[in-house]
């Protein structure tokens, strides 16, 4: 039973258009949400987070947007570079748990 | 340099043969946690820990064993390992803050396990 779903395997983008990433969860106990980069042969790497108390958070050229109603998250990257090329993963956490979902592959080209 | 280290990277075996893979970390975390990744499947939490003496089942702990007698190191062990058990395994660490794992969770470079 995935809690944590991320539908599109892939997504491919020209490099400087946006690149908008979805999740969506079931658990409502999730209260706060993350999203990882991973590059092959690397482990992931934290990229930016959530908690439920708030809608959007942004860094830099990452915005993750949280609708709770919807049980959906987001992550925007504006501008994409090809440098942002990689698996991305959204993660929940209820307590010190966590919870992934598949990743999705972005490819940003030249 | 802050890292995540895990021994071995590789490692084929065959089933029922005892393996451990370590795990330590240089950061004086608190928080230590095993992931398997699996093609489909993303990231699945193993066990976790929060101090020393301190472990928790995540979300796949069927066949796994962990222990943590030192705060840096956070051993994964499988007592009788089986084909399902081949995967990428991480490790990873953190601080606490307010009883909670932190955004900056260092992960490991991964252990690649293959079971015959």
């Amino acid at each position: 039973d995935q809690q944590v779903k991320q539908n599109s395997p892939s997504l491919s983008v020209q490099e400087g258009r946006i690149s908008i990433l979805n999740c969506d969860y079931t658990n409502s106990m999730f209260d706060y949400f993350l999203w990882y980069k991973k590059y092959p042969a690397e482990g992931p790497t934290f990229l930016i987070s959530i908690s439920s108390i708030k809608d959007k958070n942004e860094d830099g050229r990452f915005t993750v947007f949280l609708n709770k109603s919807a049980k959906h998250l987001s992550l925007h990257i504006v501008p994409s570079q090809p440098g942002d090329s990689a698996v991305y993963f959204c993660a929940a956490s209820a307590r010190n748990d966590m919870r992934f979902g598949a990743g999705t592959r972005l490819t940003v080209k030249p | 340099e802050a890292q995540v280290t895990q021994n071995p990277r590789y490692l084929i075996t065959v089933t029922g043969k005892k393996l451990t893979v370590t795990c330590s970390q240089n950061m004086n975390h608190e928080y230590m946690s095993w992931y398997r990744q699996d093609p489909g499947l993303g990231l699945r939490q193993i066990y976790y820990s929060m101090n020393v003496e301190v472990t928790d089942k995540g979300d796949v702990p069927e066949g796994y064993k962990v222990s943590r007698k030192e705060k840096r190191n956070f051993p994964l062990i499988l007592e009788s390992p089986s084909p399902n058990q081949t995967s990428l395994y991480f490790c990873a660490s953190s601080f606490l803050a307010g009883g909670r794992f932190t955004d900056t969770q260092y992960f490991g470079p991964g252990t690649r396990l293959t079971v015959l």
